[in-house]
């Protein structure tokens, strides 16, 4: 149990256009969902926490207006990447939680900004 | 704030041989969580640590927490090329996780 996808998990966009990258809780209801961003080589550093029907809490040096979130409902989150630039390009990790001791990462999109 | 430190950032194991990875944190943390990530690929849990002196083994990985000293490590025993990935520590509340700067582990047969 416990499950987490990702779509898409490899996208390459022009530098300037939008990606929408989707988080679904598959077999439990999500209260919460994580976003991450991995650059090569390196941690996850926490990009954003987002609730079910409110505002996503954005982490400091993230831009909240670039970075859009969505959490219309309990099994699902997303991620747009608005005016993509190539130093945007990085692994992108969503994670969920639903008050159990660990979060629950998808497998992970791979965006490449051309 | 939360700050999580590995050690070493890179290990060469030979198969075979023991060694262990060191994860330090600032302040206290409620739990602390151990992960493995093969190359291009998202996170394995592997521990959850939730008290002071917690010791969980699963094969031939095994990870403890000591609170006090704000230290956890991740024993490896006998190493085989299975293991080589990257390990990460994690600390902090489950509603918000920080991360350690990863141990990319190479094992040599």
């Amino acid at each position: 149990g416990a499950v987490v996808s990702q779509h898409p998990s490899w996208v390459i966009c022009k530098s300037g256009t939008s990606v929408k990258i989707e988080c679904r809780s598959l077999d439990f209801q999500a209260t919460t969902m994580f976003w991450y961003r991995q650059f090569p080589k390196q941690s996850l550093m926490l990009m954003a926490t987002s609730n079910e029907g409110s505002k996503a809490t954005y982490e400091q040096g993230v831009e909240k207006d670039k970075f859009l979130i969505n959490h219309a409902s309990l099994t699902l989150s997303t991620l747009t990447v608005t005016s993509a630039h190539p130093e945007d390009s990085s692994f992108y990790i969503c994670s969920a939680y639903y008050g159990a001791d660990t979060q629950y990462f998808g497998p992970g999109t791979r965006l490449t900004v051309l | 704030e939360l700050k999580v430190e590995q050690n070493p950032l890179f290990l060469s194991m030979q198969e075979g041989k023991n060694y262990t990875i060191y994860c330090n944190y600032s302040t206290t943390s409620d739990r602390l969580y151990w992960y493995r990530q093969d190359p291009g690929k998202s996170l394995e849990s592997l521990f959850v640590l939730l008290s002071n002196g917690a010791v969980k083994q699963e094969g031939r990985l095994m990870a403890s927490l000591d609170t006090k000293a704000r230290l956890s490590t991740l024993h490896i025993t006998a190493a085989v090329h299975d293991l080589s990935a990257t390990y990460f520590c994690a600390g902090g509340a489950t509603n918000k996780l920080i991360f350690g700067t990863g141990t990319l582990l190479a094992v040599q047969p």
